[in-house]
């Protein structure tokens, strides 16, 4: 079964600097895909970013960015420049290639910004 | 669009009644999911449907909890009876088919 892990229960970052979160995870598929989901107070679950595993080049949204590297089964997100509306729970988040597969979480990073 | 709708965004109810939560997934999109979440256990998956039909309902917890797709832009998700143990917040998500999942608001459920 596919299992995805996040190490860091809680994450603080400055306000301009650069954080990033860590996402391992585990599967014998070689077709599926990874994502960042960010659930800010409200409970929304809002997407981030998201990777192809059959795409060897790092998926980048503004000022998200992801480094994925399949072998070692590592997926962490890296928020530059952050802001305090970055606060919030994030969630890492694995789909297997079929494109119906239901959602695996990790347990998700709070991550606080300070002024 | 409007995005997933959800409804009641807030239920409180008591124990034994009957709960039934209500969403409209993105025009267009084939699959839909529910998901509980809890402090406990995090995110997790109830059912997910594709094309109106249900898929894998592994996650429902027991008898009490069902689900329904009667069209593709309608489900819902009936606990009876109720106990306080269901009280979480009840996302539902739909999928175009490739891969990524859009998220509605969710319900938060609370059971006296």
């Amino acid at each position: 079964a596919q299992t995805v892990t996040q190490s860091q229960p809680e994450m603080s970052v400055q306000e301009a600097e650069t954080v990033t979160l860590s996402c391992t995870y585990d599967t014998s598929e070689s077709d599926y895909y990874l994502f960042w989901y960010k659930q800010p107070p409200s409970r929304q679950m809002i997407l981030v970013i998201r990777q192809e595993a059959y795409k060897q080049q790092n998926a980048t949204e503004n000022r998200f960015s992801v480094n994925f590297q399949k072998a070692a089964k590592s997926f962490s997100l890296k928020i530059s420049d952050s802001q305090l509306g970055d606060a919030a729970m994030y969630f890492c988040a694995y789909s297997g290639g079929g494109s119906q597969g239901n959602l695996i979480f990790g347990k998700g990073t709070k991550l606080s910004v300070k002024p | 669009d409007a995005g997933v709708i959800q409804s009641p965004r807030h239920e409180v109810t008591e124990m034994g009644q009957e709960v039934t939560l209500r969403c409209k997934p993105i025009s267009g999109h084939n699959s839909l999911f529910w998901y509980r979440q809890t402090m406990m256990r995090g995110l997790e998956l109830l059912i997910y449907f594709n094309n109106n039909v249900p898929i894998d309902d592994s996650g429902m917890p027991e008898d009490r909890f069902s689900a329904k797709m009667p069209n593709a832009s309608f489900s819902t998700l009936k606990i009876q009876p109720s106990e306080p143990r269901d009280s979480a917040v009840y996302f539902c998500a739909s999928n175009p088919g490739l891969g990524t999942q859009y998220f509605g608001p969710g319900t938060r459920l609370l059971v006296l």
